[in-house]
C-alpha cells in the first residue's frame, strides 16, 4: 500500500521568500504524484503532477516540484511567495497499476502562511 | 466547460437520519471518486466508479455508507443512520482515461450531524 508524509502541518514564510513544502511517499511500484491546493471553503485544485516523464515538474502559479526516487520525495517549491499563496496544500500519490485508476492517497496537508 | 458540481453545499441533519449527497461529474469523464475530509482523519478515499465496472468500495468506513452511479454519470453517496463522527466535508472528483488520470474536484458538501 502507498502512503504520503508531509513534514510540517504549518509553514510560515515572508512575502517574497522561497516556499518549500515537503512530501515523502512510500510505494512499492512507480507512483503518480500530485500536489493540490485548497483555498478556504473550496474544493481541491491541481497544482502539478508527476507521471514518470520529466522529474522536474512545473505547475500553475509559479510552483514546481522535483521527483527524487532515491529520496522518495516530491517537494513543492516556489521561488517567491505571494500573499495569494496562503492556503492548504496536499501531496497525493496514486499507484500506476496500469489497469483501473485507484483513489488517491493524500498526506495530512500543510497550511501555508504568508507573512507580509 | 462546467466543472464537477455537488449538492447540497451544506447539510445539517440529526443523528440517526439518512442523508443523500449528489455529485455531477465533468461531462465525458468515465471515473468518479468520493472522498471524505475531516479534521481528525484528513482526506480519505471512500469509493471509486469506472465506467460500468463494479465500484471499488474499499474505502467505505462502514456498511452505513453506500454509493451508486446512474447511467455512468451522476452519483449519489448515501449515509444511513448518521452519527456525529460522520460530520465532514464530502468531496467528489472525476477523471478521464488519460495519462495520470488527473482528478478534478468539486467544491464539496459540508455535512454536520447534530
Amino acid at each position: 500500500a502507498q502512503s504520503v508524509t508531509q513534514l510540517g502541518s504549518h509553514v510560515s514564510v515572508s512575502e517574497g521568500a522561497l516556499v518549500l513544502l515537503r512530501c515523502n511517499y512510500s510505494s512499492s511500484v512507480p507512483p503518480y504524484l500530485f500536489w493540490y491546493v485548497q483555498y478556504p471553503n473550496q474544493g481541491l485544485q491541481l497544482l502539478l503532477k508527476y507521471t514518470s516523464a520529466a522529474t522536474l515538474v512545473k505547475g500553475i502559479n509559479g510552483f514546481e516540484a522535483e521527483f527524487k526516487k532515491s529520496e522518495t520525495s516530491f517537494h513543492l517549491t516556489k521561488p517567491s511567495a505571494h500573499m495569494s499563496d496562503a492556503a492548504e496544500y496536499f501531496c497525493a500519490v496514486r499507484v500506476n497499476s496500469g489497469g483501473g485508476a485507484d483513489g488517491l492517497t493524500f498526506g495530512k496537508g500543510t497550511h501555508l502562511i504568508i507573512q507580509p | 466547460g462546467a466543472g464537477v458540481s455537488q449538492s447540497p453545499s451544506n447539510k445539517v441533519t440529526e443523528k440517526g437520519k439518512d442523508v443523500e449527497l449528489r455529485c455531477d461529474p465533468i461531462s465525458g469523464h468515465t471515473a468518479l471518486y468520493w472522498y471524505r475530509q475531516s479534521l481528525g482523519q484528513g482526506l480519505e478515499f471512500l469509493i471509486y466508479f469506472q465506467g460500468n465496472s463494479a465500484p471499488d468500495k474499499s474505502g467505505l468506513p462502514s456498511d452505513r455508507f453506500s454509493a451508486e452511479r446512474t447511467g455512468g454519470s451522476v452519483s449519489t453517496l448515501t449515509i444511513q443512520r448518521t452519527q456525529q463522527e460522520d460530520s465532514a466535508v464530502y468531496l467528489c472528483a472525476s477523471s478521464n482515461r488519460d495519462r495520470g488520470r488527473e482528478q478534478y474536484f468539486g467544491p464539496g458538501t459540508r455535512l454536520t450531524v447534530t
